[in-house]
């Protein structure tokens, strides 16, 4: 059973344009959420993240919003640029994971193109 | 500060071989792990550490061995390989309550 679901495998948007990247949840114990961006043949990199005490977290572009009622949290992108093109990760943490972030439970991510 | 290194990048192996996939960081951090990517999944998490001599399952531990003699150093070990360990290997670390967990390049492993 999928604690964490990125229901879109793909999206296509246009450069200059926003991304929004959605990633539902089922287990009421997660209390940290992190975003990763993995580029093929690497490894993922860690984007932004959000505790459940926060609605929203902003870095740069990136914003991330949470939707605890809903069980849901969201990752946009402004402006998207070309190089965002990756496949974006969302994760979940527990809150008997001692405040470290080890122990994520991860999404099957979401394949992001921003077309030129 | 080569960060999370992984060797080898390639393997492949045939069903009933043994082998470890290294992993090393030198970056002092107390927490490593290990994930396996598979097409259409996200990461799950194999086995971690949370510092020398100290490790733990995760929620795919079947079929591997994990040890840490030192900091540095996280080893996955399988024993006997199988089909349905064809994967891509990450490994990961991080310190203690910060948001980012640094991730090796991978390893991607091919069972015949």
């Amino acid at each position: 059973d999928q604690q964490v679901k990125q229901n879109s495998p793909s999206l296509s948007v246009q450069e200059g344009r926003i991304s929004i990247l959605n990633c539902d949840y089922t287990n009421s114990m997660f209390d940290y959420f992190l975003w990763y961006k993995k580029y093929p043949a690497e490894g993922p990199t860690f984007l932004i993240s959000i505790s459940s005490i926060k609605d929203k977290n902003e870095d740069g572009r990136f914003t991330v919003f949470l939707n605890k009622s809903a069980k849901h949290l969201s990752l946009h992108i402004v402006p998207s640029q070309p190089g965002d093109s990756a496949v974006y990760f969302c994760a979940a943490r527990e809150q008997n994971s001692g405040g470290s972030n080890y122990k994520l439970t991860f999404g099957k991510g979401t394949l992001l193109t921003v077309n030129p | 500060n080569a960060g999370v290194t992984q060797t080898p990048k390639f393997q492949v192996l045939k069903t009933g071989q043994s082998m470890t996939l290294q992993c090393a960081q030198d970056m002092n951090h107390e927490y490593m792990s290990w994930y396996r990517q598979d097409p259409g999944m996200g990461l799950r998490l194999i086995h971690y550490s949370v510092g020398a001599g100290i490790t733990d399952q995760g929620e795919v531990p079947n079929g591997y061995n994990v040890s840490r003699s030192t900091t540095e150093d996280f080893p996955l070990r399988l024993l006997s390989a199988a089909p349905s360990q064809t994967s891509v290997y990450f490994c990961a670390s991080s310190y203690y309550g910060r948001d980012e967990q640094y991730f090796g390049p991978g390893t991607r492993l091919t069972v015949t």
